[in-house]
């Protein structure tokens, strides 16, 4: 296996500019996560997915930011409009789920620039 | 407020010595903490885990200790190298969620 595919892998844009980062998930995983890495903040979870089910999405900032799986091979992490702020790694991770320590499987994460 | 607490930004060791880094973690809830390693442009990727009915694991040169009562766990290597240089990001899940909570990090450098 590939391993979790992310695109783009950069991304430049301006301000007010629709953004979609997209994740491939490892086959087989059942549970696909969205996090963003900021200096400030760490690894903080935005949204998490159990057989292409919202679970928990209480870490998504604002209704700028939405995210879909519509199916087990594909998720989207759309930010619209952008905003400078919004400039961070955005990492997806997938893992078999709820077993043990649930261990999971990053991208190699999308760097946003927001101008 | 942070559940899990990475206190130290950085750590700097010399190749040869032994590296100790530290987690601090609140919520009593948690059963499982993980250490995961990231390289610059790369994403984390899973070192070591220990569940909370033990209070050490050791895989090769890398050892989780846990104690449960100060809600502290470290993560040490021994011989430290410096391809061991790298951001060191603590994680801890409850059996309820599954759902890993992060540590903002701390910065590794192995001189040589």
């Amino acid at each position: 296996d590939a391993g979790v595919i992310q695109s783009p892998r950069h991304e430049v844009t301006e301000m007010g500019q629709e953004v979609t980062l997209r994740c491939k998930p490892i086959s087989g995983h059942n549970s696909l996560f969205w996090y963003r890495q900021t200096m400030m903040r760490g690894l903080e979870l935005l949204i998490y997915f159990n057989n292409n089910v919202p679970i928990d999405d209480s870490g998504m900032p604002e209704d700028r930011f939405s995210a879909k799986m519509p199916n087990a091979s594909f998720s989207t992490l759309k930010i619209q409009p952008s905003e400078p702020r919004d400039s961070a790694v955005y990492f997806c991770a997938s893992s078999l789920g709820q077993t043990g320590a649930n261990v999971l499987t990053f991208g190699a994460g999308s760097r946003l620039t927001v101008l | 407020d942070q559940q899990v607490k990475q206190n130290s930004p950085s750590l700097s060791v010399q190749e040869g010595r032994i590296s100790i880094l530290n987690c601090d973690y609140t919520n009593s809830m948690f059963d499982y903490f993980l250490w995961y390693k990231k390289y610059p442009a790369e994403g984390p990727t899973f070192l070591i885990s220990i569940s909370s009915i033990k209070d050490k694991n050791e895989d090769g040169r890398f050892t989780v200790f846990l104690n449960k009562s100060a809600k502290h766990l470290s993560l040490h290597i021994v011989p430290s190298q410096p391809g061991d240089s790298a951001v060191y990001f603590c994680a801890a899940s409850d059996g309820g969620s599954y759902i890993p909570t992060f540590g903002r990090g701390t910065s590794l450098i192995v001189h040589p």
